[in-house]
């Protein structure tokens, strides 16, 4: 089975308005640890957010923040306000267990593309 | 193999040596990206390859770092003379077209963790 899936292989949306991309995550283990990353056309993966699992608070960086569902095992990315440079391709990201650091095994959905249209 | 495959799954090197990591995409997939992750920062973006071409080495950290990829599958990437700040995870991704293509789809390896002593 897989670990995170993101099921939307791609999405339009119109600029200005909000956007939630899905992401649904398996695991048994009590520590974890959810990323979302942005990747432009440059290649490059840009980190964008982090939800611990025993964070009692949803996750927010300006325009971006998390949904997290604990027991649907989900942890949707909010953009608010989406801007035309928000296209980008988006990953969504686990770590199990407690590495204390983002360098231990993590696992990656397969990404959802994002076109803002003017 | 149904997935990204990537060896040695963890690599432990002593300062000064050479390494070498293997990444073996999706058959087919012509798009291939490396990236690494150090400890409690996000993903970096090394070199990408399209076909056996790689039209963007601007990420590679310094000319201790290098990567070829032969017959539009296998990629290696090789650190000579390995420093402590090159431990970290490294992770190769592949597509069947490049990553800003409508609704290409990104497979990932699980990454090669490695430490420099």
């Amino acid at each position: 089975a897989q670990k995170i899936t993101q099921t939307q292989p791609g999405m339009f949306v119109q600029e200005k308005e909000a956007v939630t991309l899905d992401c649904t995550y398996d695991t048994s283990d009590p520590s974890y640890g959810l990323f979302w990353y942005k990747q432009p056309s440059s290649g490059e993966m840009i980190f964008l957010i982090y939800q611990g699992s025993y964070d009692q608070q949803n996750a927010t960086e300006g325009r971006y923040s998390l949904n997290f569902q604990k027991a649907r095992k989900s942890a949707n990315l909010v953009i608010s306000a989406s801007q035309l440079g928000d296209s980008a391709m988006y990953f969504c990201a686990m770590r199990e267990g407690d590495s204390g650091g983002g360098a231990d095994g993590l696992t990656f959905g397969k990404g959802t593309h994002l076109i803002i249209q003017p | 193999g149904a997935g990204v495959s990537q060896s040695p799954s963890n690599k432990v090197t002593e300062k000064g040596k050479d390494v070498e990591l293997r990444c073996d995409p999706i058959s087919g997939h012509t798009a291939l990206y490396w990236y690494r992750q150090s400890l409690g920062q996000g993903l970096e973006f090394l070199i990408y390859f399209q076909g056996n071409s790689a039209p963007d080495k601007s990420g590679l950290p310094s000319d201790r770092f290098s990567a070829e990829r032969t017959g539009g599958s296998v990629s290696t990437l090789t650190i000579q003379r390995t420093q402590q700040e090159d431990s970290a995870v490294y992770l190769c991704a592949s597509s069947l077209a490049p990553f800003f293509r409508v609704n290409t789809e990104a497979f990932f390896g699980q990454g090669t963790r490695l430490t420099v002593v």
